[in-house]
């Protein structure tokens, strides 16, 4: 069975201090893979997904940054993190169009 | 191109109360649709898929929804609720026009349920 990890589980990082954030997926191959961040009050909102290794494409301008350097590994980076960064970032995977979630990551910039 | 919308971001129901959360959906082409719950500082667990079968769709935890072409909803409902229901509900459907099939979520909506 397929199975999607994501660490850390918490973070708390000052601002201008960089961030990487792992998501890997287990038990699939070729899958898409997305990067979503919740904010207060804001919804889910689509930053990043990856149709496979070295494939990005942005939904969202803003200083963030993903990778994808192998099949099942996506990788969410800053150089330099704002306040507004903060939230919660959530990693999913798809085969058909149906995401399955990872159990996310609350990042805290103070 | 696509589009949900869930009315309320707040619901409140009494323990052993319907259950009845909104989605309406904007879609162009037959849409595939989805509920998702959240429960505090976890990921997103699907409850339930629409995918042009039947219009009554079961999902998990006692859930259902069901699809109204002419109305353009897919409303989510739970007969009598627990507790354990007390969550962040969002509605999602299959962007079609845009990339990849990605999909497109609704605000959400919190569900309370008081005892």
């Amino acid at each position: 069975s397929q199975t999607i990890h994501q660490w850390p589980a918490t973070l708390v990082q000052p601002v201008g201090s960089p961030l990487s954030l792992e998501c890997t997926v287990e038990g699939t191959s070729n899958p898409n893979l997305y990067w979503y961040r919740q904010a207060a009050g804001r919804g889910l909102q689509l930053l990043f997904y990856s149709v496979g290794i070295g494939q990005i494409s942005s939904e969202v301008p803003q200083n963030l940054s993903a990778s994808r350097p192998q099949d099942r590994q996506f990788i969410l980076s800053s150089k330099k993190l704002l306040l507004s960064d903060s939230g919660f970032y959530l990693c999913a995977w798809s085969l058909t169009g149906l995401q399955y979630f990872g159990p996310g990551t609350r990042l805290t910039v103070t | 191109a696509q589009s949900v919308t869930q009315l309320g971001s707040h619901v409140s129901v009494s323990e052993g109360a319907l259950v009845l959360l909104r989605c309406n959906y904007s879609s162009s082409v037959p849409p595939y649709l989805f509920w998702y719950v959240q429960y505090p500082n976890q990921g997103l667990q699907l409850l339930l898929k629409y995918t042009s079968a039947a219009t009554l769709v079961k999902g998990i935890n006692g859930f259902e929804a069901e699809f109204k072409k002419s109305e353009t909803s897919f409303h989510l409902t739970k007969p009598s609720a627990h507790m354990s229901d007390a969550a962040e509900y969002f509605c999602a459907v299959m962007d079609y026009g845009g990339s990849q099939g990605n999909l497109i979520f609704g605000k959400g909506t919190k569900l309370s349920v008081k005892p």
